[in-house]
């Protein structure tokens, strides 16, 4: 059984610029969460997707977005970067309808530096 | 809303000795409680998980946790613990709100272990 993977591992971009982070779900799983980690701090909700829609969302802006493709597999997109969207975006999938509360399984995380 | 609080961010204990790390939260709803595992650069790793019923769950790694609903506490202990153990652990709560829509996990800041030889 493969776990959840992210792409890349790291990722060093220019503040203004637009960033795609991907995700994999881990085989059978219909839903992915994404979460903002800042250093030291503990993992921020972005957002949730289900049936390719969006289904929950954190505080954060607009310019953060989000896709779930057929295949269970998700992008996290942001645009205008900030030196703030400097964190550990970390991933997770899990088997469930809307709501909860369902066991998530988190990948490694890519961590973003915006300079 | 909800929110949790780790009350220790640093926790430095001798290697076999016991350990409990706190974990409060705070919710409207009633919740489901959840704590979680990060060893260094990798992601989070489910410990044990609180949903319904005993009030004493056990987790993998020899941890338990013992929830408290009159007091809202959900803390985690070991009854001895090893130079494996030094890692981030996090409390985290999820809202049972009825009807569709989630918010996702509600995260406390994370308590450093610190495993002393």
């Amino acid at each position: 059984e493969t776990g959840v993977t992210q792409s890349p591992t790291h990722l060093i971009k220019t503040r203004g610029q637009q960033v795609t982070l991907r995700c994999s779900s881990q085989s059978g799983h219909n839903t992915v969460s994404w979460y903002q980690q800042a250093l030291g701090q503990g993992p921020q909700f972005i957002f949730q997707y289900y049936r390719e829609e969006e289904n929950g969302r954190g505080n954060f802006p607009p310019r953060f977005s989000g896709l779930q493709f057929p295949n269970y597999s998700s992008e996290l997109n942001v645009n205008a970067l900030e030196l703030d969207d400097s964190a550990l975006y970390l991933c997770a999938s899990s088997i469930s309808g809307t709501g909860g509360p369902y066991e998530q399984y988190f990948g490694p995380g890519t961590r973003l530096t915006v300079t | 809303a909800q929110s949790v609080t780790q009350l220790d961010s640093q926790v430095p204990v001798f290697e076999e000795a016991p350990v409990e790390l706190r974990c409060n939260y705070s919710s409207s709803v009633s919740v489901y409680l959840f704590w979680y595992v990060q060893y260094p650069n990798q992601g989070l790793q489910l410990l044990l998980k609180y949903l319904s019923g005993s009030t004493l769950v056990k987790g993998i790694n020899g941890f338990e946790a013992e929830f408290n609903k009159s007091q809202t506490s959900f803390h985690l202990r070991k009854p001895s613990v090893h130079i494996s153990d030094t890692a981030e652990y996090f409390c985290a709560v999820w809202a049972m709100y009825s009807g569709g829509g989630a918010d996702g996990l509600t995260f406390g800041k994370g308590t450093h272990l610190i495993i002393q030889p």
